[in-house]
C-alpha cells in the first residue's frame, strides 16, 4: 500500500527567506509524485508533477521538488518566498490514477 | 478552458438525509475523481469514473454512490448521511492520462 508523510504540519518562515516543505512517501513499485496547493476556501491547484525524466521538477510561482527515490522523498522548495504563497501544501502519490495524499503542510510567510 | 465547476458551494443537511453534489467537468476530460476531505485532513479519494464507468473505488461504503454523464458532468450522491460526512467534498477531472488532474473549488457539507 502507498502512503505519504509530510514531516510538518506547520511552517513559519519571513518573506523571502527560503522554504522547504517535506514529503516521503512509502511505495514498493514507481510511482507518480504530486505537490497541490490549497488557499483558503478554494479548491486543490497543481503546482509540479513528477512523472518521469529529470529528478529536479519545476513548478509553477517559482516551487519546484527534488524526486530522491534512495531516501524515498519529493521535498518541495522556493528559493524565496512571497506573502502571497501562505497557504497549505499537499504532496501526492499515484499509480493507476487515483491520488493519495499526505495531510498537509501550512505554510505561514510572515512580513 | 473552462475549469471544474462545483455546486452548490455550500450545503446544509440533516443526519439521514440524502445528498446530490454536482460536477461539471472540462471538455475532453472523460477521467473524474471525487474526494472527500475532512477539517485539517489531507483528501481522500471516494471514486472515479472513466467514460461513465466507475474504474476505481478508495474505502468508502456503498452509500456513497456516483455517476458520470457524456456531457462531462457528474454527481456524487451519499445517502443516509451521518455526522462524520461534514467535510469539503472535491471534484476533479483529467484528460487522458496525463495525471494533470484539474480540481474544482468543492463543496462544503455540513451535517446537524
Amino acid at each position: 500500500a502507498q502512503s505519504v508523510t509530510q514531516l510538518d504540519s506547520q511552517v513559519p518562515v519571513f518573506e523571502e527567506a527560503p522554504v522547504e516543505l517535506r514529503c516521503n512517501y512509502s511505495s514498493s513499485v514507481s510511482v507518480y509524485l504530486f505537490w497541490y496547493v490549497q488557499y483558503p476556501n478554494q479548491g486543490l491547484q497543481l503546482l509540479l508533477k513528477y512523472l518521469s525524466g529529470s529528478t529536479l521538477v519545476k513548478g509553477i510561482n517559482g516551487f519546484e521538488a527534488e524526486f530522491n527515490k534512495s531516501q524515498t522523498s519529493f521535498h518541495l522548495r522556493k528559493p524565496s518566498v512571497h506573502i502571497s504563497d501562505t497557504a497549505e501544501y499537499f504532496c501526492a502519490v499515484s499509480r493507476g490514477g487515483n491520488l493519495i495524499f499526505g495531510k498537509g503542510t501550512k505554510l505561514s510567510v510572515k512580513p | 478552458e473552462t475549469g471544474v465547476t462545483q455546486s452548490p458551494t455550500h450545503l446544509i443537511k440533516t443526519r439521514g438525509q440524502q445528498v446530490t453534489l454536482r460536477c461539471s467537468s472540462q471538455s475532453g476530460h472523460n477521467t473524474v475523481s471525487w474526494y472527500q476531505q475532512a477539517l485539517g485532513q489531507g483528501p481522500q479519494f471516494i471514486f472515479q469514473y472513466y467514460r461513465e464507468e466507475e474504474n476505481g473505488r478508495g474505502n468508502f461504503p456503498p452509500r456513497f454512490s456516483g455517476l458520470q454523464f457524456p456531457n462531462y458532468s457528474s454527481e456524487l450522491n451519499v445517502n443516509a448521511l451521518e455526522l462524520d460526512d461534514s467535510a469539503l467534498y472535491l471534484c476533479a477531472s483529467m484528460h487522458g492520462t496525463d495525471y494533470g488532474y484539474t480540481f474544482g473549488s468543492g463543496t462544503r457539507l455540513t451535517v446537524v
